[in-house]
Parts: structure tokens; C-alpha cells; sequence
């Protein structure tokens, strides 16, 4: 298994401001993404963050609004930027890789709300 | 195009009874994982199993327990002797051999509450 750990885990935001989340997992792995949970719904993947290059970002976003980075196989940011209400959600890490059963692991989530 | 359907929006039982959350998937692949997710109130996303296409055993660990059936394309949870902690919402996810992860669909989710 792998242990995710995300900062913050709550955070209440300012309209038009950004914020970075944090995700630091336990173990290298080979798989590192980021989903939205918006209130009452399941989980979109945003991207899959890939080690040393620019993240692979799905239908509906874009890297100027979910920049993410990944310097090495264990830590990965993903910033929220220009936040309006409508960013209000729970962003989730997660990971995967054979080096942990070949399982989707997520992080504890962060909540965000932006007023 | 994958798809999971999960049919139960809320379910509602007393504890100590029964239950047992729907998962329905669509996919082309002839391989591929399911998996089941739990999330308590606290947001973050349990694992709780695995399954690969090509296996088609039921599973018990302790309480609950998994019904994959390929037939019908269904992969139910079932949770025996409810208890309050068991209230969560349950994902229903599928995740095609190809692009392992990153294709990974979830369903709506199942909101279980379980009353005492």
C-alpha cells in the first residue's frame, strides 16, 4: 500500500487568488493524478502528473487554470488558480504503480472553499 | 467508452442488517480492474478491493464481501451485519488494462447510512 499525505486539508480562499496543494506519498510510484470532487458528485480526473514534464491534462482542463508540477516520484503540487466559487471542491491525489499492488491509492483529500 | 452505473443513490438501513450496493459496468476491453472505494464524511477515499477482469472468484474479508459477475457485468458489495461506521459513500470504479489510471471511470457513488 502507499501512504498519501495532502496539505492542506482544508482552506477556505478568496475569490480570485490561487492556492497549491501538496501531495508527498510514502513510496516511489510510478502513477501520480489529480481529481475534483465537486459537492455532492464523484470524482474527474484533472491530469495525470508526469515526472519531469508537463502533466497530461483531460477534457475541460487547461494548465493555466490547474498548473502541476512533479519534480521526482514521490511529490507532486497541483495549484488552483484564479479561484471563483465554482472551484469550491475536494481535490484529491492519488497514485499507483506496481510497486504498491498495482492499486489507485488517494490521498486524504483538500477541501477547498472559495468565497 | 467505459461507463459504471451505480443505480442506488441512497440506501438507508438499521443496523445489523444486510446490505448490498449495485455496480454495473460498460466497457470494450477484455481486460480490465474494478475496484470499490469508500468515503466517510472525514472525504478521504478508502480502498477496499481490486478485481481483474479474468477473475471471477467472490471474495469475503470479514464483513464484506464481492459478487463479480461478467455475465450480467456486474461487480455488487455486499455488507453483512451493518454498522454505524459503515455509513459512506461507496464508488463503484472501473479502470481499462490500457492507460491503467488514467482512464480510471468512477460511478456516482452510493450513500449508505446506517442508523442505529
Amino acid at each position: 500500500s502507499a501512504v498519501i499525505s495532502q496539505k492542506p486539508s482544508r482552506d477556505i480562499c478568496q475569490r480570485g487568488t490561487s492556492l497549491t496543494i501538496q501531495c508527498q506519498v510514502d513510496s516511489q510510484v510510478t502513477m501520480m493524478f489529480w481529481y475534483r470532487q465537486q459537492p455532492g458528485q464523484s470524482l474527474t480526473l484533472i491530469a495525470t502528473a508526469n515526472q519531469g514534464s508537463e502533466a497530461t491534462y483531460e477534457s475541460g482542463f487547461v494548465i493555466d487554470k490547474f498548473p502541476i508540477s512533479r519534480p521526482n516520484l514521490t511529490f507532486s503540487t497541483l495549484t488552483v488558480s484564479n479561484m471563483s466559487p465554482e472551484d469550491s471542491s475536494i481535490y484529491l491525489c492519488s497514485v499507483g504503480g506496481q510497486g504498491i499492488g498495482n492499486t489507485i491509492y488517494f490521498g486524504e483529500g483538500s477541501w477547498l472553499t472559495v468565497v | 467508452a467505459q461507463k459504471v452505473t451505480q443505480a442506488q443513490t441512497e440506501i438507508s438501513v438499521v443496523e445489523k442488517e444486510d446490505v448490498t450496493l449495485d455496480c454495473v459496468y460498460e466497457t470494450r476491453d477484455t481486460t480490465y480492474y474494478l475496484f470499490w472505494y469508500k468515503q466517510p464524511p472525514s472525504g478521504e477515499l478508502v480502498f477496499l478491493i481490486r478485481r481483474n477482469s479474468f477473475d471471477e472468484q467472490n471474495e469475503i474479508s470479514g464483513r464484506y464481501s464481492w459478487n463479480f459477475q461478467k455475465s450480467t457485468s456486474s461487480f455488487n458489495f455486499t455488507i453483512t451485519a451493518s454498522q454505524v461506521v459503515d455509513s459512506a459513500v461507496y464508488f463503484c470504479a472501473l479502470s481499462e488494462a490500457a492507460n491503467y489510471g488514467q482512464n480510471f471511470v468512477f460511478g456516482p457513488g452510493t450513500r449508505l447510512s446506517v442508523l442505529p
